[in-house]
């Protein structure tokens, strides 16, 4: 059974920091790896999807890898400012999304 | 905006009362997904429809919860019987059609509580 973890449950670090959450999965055999962000009362946002062919994907302060074989995938957020505060969801698609717990993200001025 | 709404959003009940949620997807998308969040936990997968076939229902978690799509249009989740471990977000998604390809898109959900 297809189990996702990520870590750390929360964080909470002063604007410009950069970060990195941390997302793992215990069955390779997957489709792709998404990361999404989730603010209340407004839903998932995906922020970026990685194939399970590619290694890594950008969008702008964001990058995420994928290391299937051993199951990881990290997202690098450069230069945090508090608009980034929310909660962070990784999802590996198998014959469906299955979402790890989130790390939620507080960046204070 | 042609975003997936959701309605209620927001539903308080007592246990014991059936509750219909209502999603609208994105016009054209003919996957429809619903997942449910409790409280510090993770999405949890409920059904999905894919145009006409046959759902699949293998995340209910209970012969309580069951759901309905007409077509490529609005579906509803309805809940029996409400218990309290039945309170969550209830967050809709569609997506042009099912598959690892397809990117889904969620609505802001409904928040349920059962009292």
């Amino acid at each position: 059974k297809q189990e996702v973890t990520q870590i750390p449950a929360a964080l909470s670090v002063p604007e410009g920091e950069n970060l990195v959450l941390n997302c793992s999965f215990t069955d390779s055999a997957i489709y792709n790896l998404q990361w999404f962000r989730q603010d209340p009362g407004k839903g998932l946002t995906s922020l970026l999807l990685i194939q399970s062919s590619q290694r890594e994907q950008t969008s702008g302060r964001l990058n995420a890898s994928l290391d299937k074989s051993s199951g990881r995938s990290t997202l690098y957020i450069a230069a945090s400012q508090p608009g980034d505060s929310a909660t962070y969801l990784c999802a590996v698609m198998t014959d469906k999304l299955i979402f790890g717990t989130g790390t939620r993200l507080q960046v204070f001025p | 905006g042609a975003g997936v709404s959701q309605s209620p959003s927001n539903k308080v009940t007592e246990k014991g009362k059936d509750v219909e949620l209502r999603c609208d997807p994105i016009s054209g998308h003919t996957a429809l997904y619903w997942y449910r969040q409790r409280l510090g936990q993770g999405l949890e997968f409920l059904i999905y429809f894919q145009g006409n076939s046959a759902p699949d229902k293998s995340g209910l978690p209970s012969d309580r919860f069951s759901a309905e799509r007409t077509g490529e249009s609005v579906s509803t989740l309805t809940i029996q019987r409400t218990q309290q471990e039945d309170s969550a977000v209830y967050l809709c998604a569609s997506s042009l059609a099912s598959g690892a390809t397809y990117e889904q898109y969620f609505g802001p959900g409904t928040r349920l509580t059962v009292t």
